[in-house]
Order: structure tokens, then C-alpha cells, then sequence
């Protein structure tokens, strides 16, 4: 069965600095990979996906993700982080033909002024 | 347009009493979904429904019951509730399913004592 791991539960950044959240996954091919952002007290919103093609993927809010097949990463990256992307941000992996995403356990971001 | 509408907001509910959780969506989207998200674990999902008069259970579907009776709504009943079922749910819908992008809800917080 298919798996994500995020290895960081928490993370503190300073305001302009960059960011990089890191998304493992564990599936025999190539998945449907996902990051959402949940703010607090709210649902989770996509903030992209990748399904084929270009591996450099571009998000709303200045986020882009990249998936590498040989290390079977989808991380997720900002160059320059304001106080509102202070969040949870979560992995998931969807399975081609499968009905269901599964999620990895989240990262908080903190941020600081 | 509201997107999907969960209530009640927060419920507080004494162990063995049944309680149903609601969800409606107004995208007309075809499949639907309940996760449960709980502090280290991410999001669980608990049904789901490919389209309407169809169910399938997910990762984590004991002691909780759905039905899809129509497109818009997709209650979650919870027939004799334990504390173990503390957590916030969402609700969830797409157009087609896996991969299309899953839109949530705001969340119910449940507690059970």
C-alpha cells in the first residue's frame, strides 16, 4: 500500500527567508502527488499537484513542488515566506485508479517576524 | 457559492449516543468523502462515495456508517459513539475522483466523553 512520510512535524522560518518542506512517498510507480494547506480552524486547499510531464510544478500563493523519481520526493518550496503562510501543510499521494488519498502526518510552520 | 457546508460546527456528545454529521455540497461534484484529522496522524479517510447510491469504506471506517442518497449530501452517523472518535472531521467532495482536486469542508469538532 502506498505511504507519505513528511520527516518534519514542525518547522520555524523567519519572515523573507526560503522555505523547503520535504514529502516522501511510498508506491511501486509513479503517483498522483498533492500538497494542501490548511490554516487554522479551516479545511485544507490545494495548493498543487503533479499527475505527469514537467517535474517542476508551480502553486498558488508563490509555491512550486518538484518531484523526484530517484528519491521519491514531491518537496515543497517558497523562496521567500510571508507571516500568512504560517500553516499545516500536508503531503498526499493518490493512487491511479484507486478512489482515496492518503495523507502524510503534516508539518506546522511557524514564522517568524 | 458556498462549496460544502458541514454541521454542526462543534458537538460535544456522551459515549454510546448515536450522532449523525452532515455535509452538503453545491458543486454538484460526483464523489465525496470523510476523513477523520487527529494530532501526528494527518487526515484518515473514514467512507467514501464515487457517486450517488454508491459507498466504499476507507482506511479507518469501524464504527462509523454513510449514505449517499443524493448528489449534494453525504451524512457520516456515528450509531454508539466512543471517545476514540474524538477528532475533527471533514468532508470532502470531487468531480471524478482520484486525481481530480478534493475541495473541503470547514470541519466538525467532536468530542465524546
Amino acid at each position: 500500500a502506498q505511504s507519505v512520510t513528511q520527516p518534519d512535524i514542525h518547522i520555524t522560518v523567519s519572515e523573507g527567508a526560503s522555505l523547503e518542506l520535504r514529502c516522501n512517498y511510498s508506491y511501486g510507480a509513479t503517483p498522483y502527488l498533492f500538497w494542501y494547506v490548511q490554516s487554522p480552524g479551516q479545511g485544507l486547499q490545494l495548493l498543487l499537484k503533479y499527475f505527469s510531464g514537467d517535474t517542476l510544478v508551480q502553486g498558488i500563493k508563490g509555491f512550486e513542488a518538484e518531484f523526484k523519481r530517484s528519491q521519491s520526493s514531491f518537496n515543497l518550496r517558497k523562496p521567500s515566506v510571508h507571516w500568512s503562510d504560517a500553516a499545516e501543510y500536508f503531503c498526499a499521494v493518490g493512487v491511479p485508479g484507486a478512489q482515496k488519498l492518503v495523507f502524510g502526518q503534516g508539518t506546522r510552520l511557524t514564522i517568524n517576524p | 457559492i458556498a462549496g460544502i457546508t458541514q454541521a454542526p460546527t462543534s458537538q460535544i456528545l456522551a459515549a454510546g449516543r448515536r450522532m449523525t454529521l452532515r455535509c452538503t455540497q453545491d458543486m454538484r461534484h460526483n464523489a465525496m468523502y470523510w476523513y477523520r484529522q487527529d494530532l501526528g496522524l494527518g487526515l484518515r479517510l473514514i467512507h467514501y462515495s464515487n457517486t450517488a447510491g454508491t459507498t466504499g469504506k476507507g482506511e479507518v471506517p469501524d464504527g462509523y456508517s454513510v449514505s449517499r442518497a443524493n448528489t449534494d449530501d453525504f451524512p457520516l452517523t456515528l450509531a454508539s459513539a466512543v471517545p476514540s472518535q474524538t477528532s475533527v472531521y471533514f468532508c470532502a467532495s470531487s468531480d471524478t475522483g482520484v486525481p481530480d482536486t478534493q475541495y473541503f469542508g470547514p470541519g466538525t469538532r467532536l468530542t465524546v466523553l
